[in-house]
């Protein structure tokens, strides 16, 4: 059992849409993570969140401790925003576990 | 100024070898981790350091990994009598802190064993 799940694994969408990935985790947390991957890039930090609610841009990321979920949102997505988007989180001991990550494809 | 680097960009080398991977983190963060990504794998935790305390190394694979950090910057990820599984992207990144502070990565060295 991963300690860290998210859902959808695939999603494609139309530009514009708005898109939401989930993670739900199973461990005691510190924070939580969103992270972004790009084919054959880096990556990058999004946001790193323990409670509530933050916004940079068209990104918002949302988490519920009580029911151990976050959510990330992408408002009026657009073809860039293709990438792996992974979540991990960092238990109470500062070890790292990570989701197996959800493939945006934004077509035109 | 300049983020994470990491080097070599790639590495091939023969099973059995020895490998050594570096990590300059980004100038006055406390504390580096290493990542491994493997094909078609999610990312897997390895060892991280926080300023001088004592490396939390229980993501090391096996004890053909090891991992030193050098006067509290440079970090080198050694990697001994390597095998073909250990094939992967090693990824390093830095923060401020462990906690309460996000996480800057490194471009990744891509290691391949032959």
């Amino acid at each position: 059992k991963n300690e860290v799940e998210q859902s959808p694994q695939n999603l494609t969408a139309q530009e514009g849409e708005f898109i939401t990935i989930n993670c739900s985790y199973s461990v005691g947390i510190s924070a939580l993570h969103w992270l972004q991957q790009h084919p054959g890039g880096g990556i990058v930090s999004l946001f790193m969140l323990s409670s509530g609610k933050k916004k940079h841009g068209r990104l918002i990321a949302t988490i519920n401790i009580q029911e151990k979920h976050s959510s990330l949102h992408i408002t009026a997505s657009h073809p860039r925003d293709s990438a792996v988007y992974i979540c991990a989180v960092r238990n109470t001991g500062n070890q790292f576990y990570f989701g197996t990550g959800t493939s945006l494809t934004v077509i035109p | 100024g300049a983020g994470v680097s990491q080097s070599p960009s790639n590495k091939v080398t023969e099973k059995g070898k020895d490998v050594e991977l570096r990590c300059d983190p980004i100038s006055g963060h406390t504390a580096l981790y290493w990542y491994r990504q493997s094909l078609g794998q999610g990312l897997e935790f390895l060892i991280y350091f926080q300023g001088n305390s004592a490396p939390d190394k229980s993501g090391l694979p096996s004890d053909r990994f090891s991992a030193e950090r050098t006067g509290g910057s440079v970090s080198t990820l050694t990697i001994q009598r390597t095998q073909q599984e250990d094939s992967a992207v090693y990824l390093c990144a830095s923060s401020l802190a462990v906690v309460g502070y996000e996480q800057y990565f490194g471009p990744g060295t891509r290691l391949t064993v032959t």
